[in-house]
C-alpha cells in the first residue's frame, strides 16, 4: 500500500523567501510522484511530476522538487515566494504498475505568503 | 488541457436527503474518478466511473451510498444518498486523457449536511 505524509498542514513565508513544502512517501515499488496546487475556488492543477527520469524535476511557476529515494522524499521548493503562490499544495503518489494508476494524496499544506 | 465543470459548487442539505453532483468535461476522457476530501484529511478516491457500466468502488465506499453514473465519455454524476453530517466534505471529480499525467480536476463541491 502507498501512503503520503506532508509535514506541516500550514506553512507561512514572507514574500521573497524560500518556499519548502515537505513530502515523504511510502511505496513498495518505484513510484510516480506528483505535486498539485489548488487555488481558492479552483480545481487541482498539476505543478510537476516525477516518473523515473531526472530526479530533479522543474515545474510551472518556478517550483521544483527533488526525488530522493534514500530519504523517500519529494520536497517542493521555490527560491523566492510570490504573493500569488498562496494556495494549498498536495503531494501524491501512484503505483505505475497499477491498472488504474490511482493517486494517493497527502493531506495538503496551506501556504500563506506575507507581504 | 481538458476543462471540467462541476456543479453545484456548494450546497447545504438536510439529514436524510440526497444530492447529485454533476461533472461535465469539455472533451472526451478515458477515465473519470470521484474523490472526497473530509475536513483536515487528504483526498480519498471514492470510485472510478466507468462509461456504460457500473463504477468500481474503493474499499469503504458502496454503490447504495454513492451511486455513480457515466452515460458517455464527457459526463458523470455522483449521488450522495441518505446524507448524514459525516458526509460533509468536498467532493471532487477528475478526468484523465490518454497518458496518466494528464489528469484534470473539477473545482469541487462543498457539501454541508445539517
Amino acid at each position: 500500500a502507498q501512503s503520503v505524509t506532508q509535514l506541516g498542514s500550514h506553512v507561512s513565508v514572507s514574500e521573497g523567501a524560500l518556499v519548502l513544502l515537505r513530502c515523504n512517501y511510502s511505496s513498495s515499488v518505484p513510484p510516480y510522484l506528483f505535486w498539485y496546487v489548488q487555488y481558492p475556488n479552483q480545481g487541482l492543477q498539476l505543478l510537476l511530476k516525477y516518473t523515473s527520469a531526472a530526479t530533479l524535476v522543474k515545474g510551472i511557476n518556478g517550483f521544483e522538487a527533488e526525488f530522493k529515494k534514500s530519504e523517500t522524499s519529494f520536497h517542493l521548493t521555490k527560491p523566492s515566494a510570490h504573493m500569488s503562490d498562496a494556495a494549498e499544495y498536495f503531494c501524491a503518489v501512484s503505483d505505475p504498475g497499477g491498472s488504474n494508476y490511482k493517486l494517493t494524496f497527502g493531506k495538503g499544506t496551506l501556504l500563506t505568503v506575507n507581504p | 488541457s481538458a476543462v471540467i465543470s462541476q456543479k453545484p459548487s456548494r450546497d447545504i442539505c438536510q439529514r436524510g436527503t440526497s444530492l447529485t453532483i454533476q461533472c461535465q468535461v469539455d472533451s472526451q476522457v478515458t477515465m473519470m474518478f470521484w474523490y472526497r476530501q473530509q475536513p483536515g484529511q487528504s483526498l480519498t478516491l471514492i470510485a472510478t466511473a466507468n462509461q456504460g457500466s457500473e463504477a468500481t468502488y474503493e474499499s469503504g465506499f458502496v454503490i447504495d451510498k454513492f451511486p455513480i453514473s457515466r452515460p458517455n465519455l464527457t459526463f458523470s454524476t455522483l449521488t450522495v444518498s441518505n446524507m448524514s453530517p459525516e458526509d460533509s466534505s468536498i467532493y471532487l471529480c477528475s478526468g484523465r486523457t490518454g497518458t496518466f499525467e494528464k489528469l484534470f480536476f473539477g473545482s469541487g463541491t462543498q457539501l454541508s449536511v445539517l
